[in-house]
């Protein structure tokens, strides 16, 4: 099964609005990643927050962790048509050795200007 | 400028003819990826590289080759490639495997038919 989850699939908001995506995930982890995807482009990173840190801030994100809940949490505030893509969360934890990172399904934010 | 370079972009070949797709990295990484991605199905790995000359199959390595000879370069091939490799592909590097951010190339996005 997949390590990380995005919830929800799909959001639709106004331009303005905040959007805010979660991701859960079932086993210990060392940190975990939030990716944008432009429709059809390649995945280019926001932010990494590690298994000791519970909040990050870049810009208009925010990302937080609660390990005790397996969770995370990004949070776009004042969104913009251009914040139109797929989000991904990717957790990386260590298996043999090294660690492995897995991506979740993503979730489809629309900012309808 | 830091980047991931793929090529072909757009590849639409025949069940069975040999093809290769290129990956190139000029960030000095030593972790190199390989990723598919299908609707309703994410990102899904299909091989990896640590470092020169070190490879290993990801989740999905069926029908998939790859080398590394070279740090900057991380090669695809698809032996006979079969319609049910028609995916979008991403290669991607890091500084180290799952504790930095993944840089992705654009995509090559391949049909077998």
């Amino acid at each position: 099964s997949q390590q990380g989850e995005e919830d929800p699939q799909a959001l639709s908001i106004q331009e303005g609005e905040n959007a805010t995506m979660n991701c859960s995930y079932k086993t210990s982890i060392n940190n975990l990643q939030w990716y944008r995807q432009n429709s059809g482009r390649g995945l280019v990173h926001l932010i990494l927050i590690r298994s000791n840190e519970r909040e990050k801030h870049s810009g208009r994100l925010r990302v937080t962790l609660d390990t005790s809940k397996k969770s995370s949490s990004l949070l776009i505030t004042a969104s913009r048509a251009a914040d139109t893509a797929s989000y991904f969360c990717a957790t990386s934890r260590l298996e043999s050795s090294y660690d492995k990172v897995i991506f979740g399904p993503g979730t489809s934010l629309s900012v309808i200007p | 400028e830091a980047q991931v370079t793929q090529n072909p972009r757009y590849l639409i070949t025949v069940t069975g003819k040999k093809l290769t797709v290129t990956c190139s990295q000029n960030m000095n990484h030593e972790y190199m990826s390989w990723y598919r991605q299908d609707p309703g199905l994410g990102l899904r790995q299909i091989y990896y590289s640590m470092n020169v000359e070190v490879t290993d199959k990801g989740d999905v390595p069926e029908g998939y080759k790859v080398s590394r000879k070279e740090k900057r370069n991380f090669p695809l091939i698809l032996e006979s490639p079969s319609p049910n490799q028609t995916s979008l592909y991403f290669c991607a590097s890091s500084r180290q495997r799952g504790v930095y951010e993944q840089y992705f190339g654009p995509g090559t996005r391949l049909t077998v038919t």
